[in-house]
């Protein structure tokens, strides 16, 4: 156990549909990042944010938003859902607001599956 | 752009042989890379680092190696051992200012015994 969790660790729904991951990071962290890694392709930057403040926007499409709570988890919410938008998406965390020595702890994931 | 490259989507290697991985990069900018490993199931987990400064970085059977001038490095795995089969990512970061890891899109091992 990494110490990061991701929820729900499946998730199959429709075209058009709009779902939330969730992430709580490991105790003591403050950075949550998100990658999504689609068949074939590496893990993909969507977001970062540190201690509740959006840091720095990779390759997130606008039907994609993201936000992180007082509490430190972080939600990703993706609508309008497309079919090629299934994919594994990654949350990891770190203490500090940039990648430290041995980078950051990743969850296991979500494996959304759009139909 | 894909910034860091990983151009070999797979490779087998007979247990107790060496395993070499390679990893290329673009940008001239980045001076930390790291590698990680990823189970299926699992997401990937820190394996071995190096900074720009140096040349190579041994971790017992893991080396990685860095070649600037060729903006290439490679991890060594010796022996290589049939629980070190899995998908590898190389990672790298500027790190005076990358609020990110930059991924490749990963080599996948796979270790005959």
């Amino acid at each position: 156990d990494s110490g990061v969790t991701q929820t729900p660790k499946h998730l199959i729904t429709a075209t058009g549909q709009r779902v939330t991951l969730r992430c709580s990071p490991r105790s003591g962290d403050l950075s949550v990042y998100w990658y999504q890694q689609s068949l074939d392709q590496g893990l993909q930057f969507l977001i970062h944010y540190y201690n509740g403040e959006e840091r720095a926007k990779g390759n997130i499409l606008e039907r994609f938003s993201a936000q992180q709570f007082p509490d430190l988890h972080s939600e990703l919410n993706l609508s309008s859902l497309e079919l090629g938008d299934s994919a594994l998406y990654f949350c990891a965390s770190s203490v500090a607001p940039r990648p430290t020595g041995d980078g950051y702890t990743f969850g296991s994931g979500t494996r959304l599956t759009v139909v | 752009d894909q910034q860091v490259k990983q151009n070999s989507p797979s490779l087998s290697v007979q247990e107790g042989r060496i395993s070499i991985l390679n990893c290329d990069y673009t940008n001239s900018m980045f001076d930390y890379f790291l590698w990680y490993k990823k189970y299926p199931a699992e997401g990937p987990t820190f394996l071995i680092s190096i900074s720009s400064i140096k040349d190579k970085n041994e971790d017992g059977r893991f080396t990685v190696f860095l070649n600037k001038s060729a903006k290439h490095l490679s991890l060594h795995i010796v022996p290589s051992q049939p629980g070190d089969s899995a998908v590898y990512f190389c990672a790298a970061n500027v790190r005076s200012s990358g609020d990110k890891l930059t991924f490749g899109t990963g080599t996948r091992l796979a270790v005959r015994p």
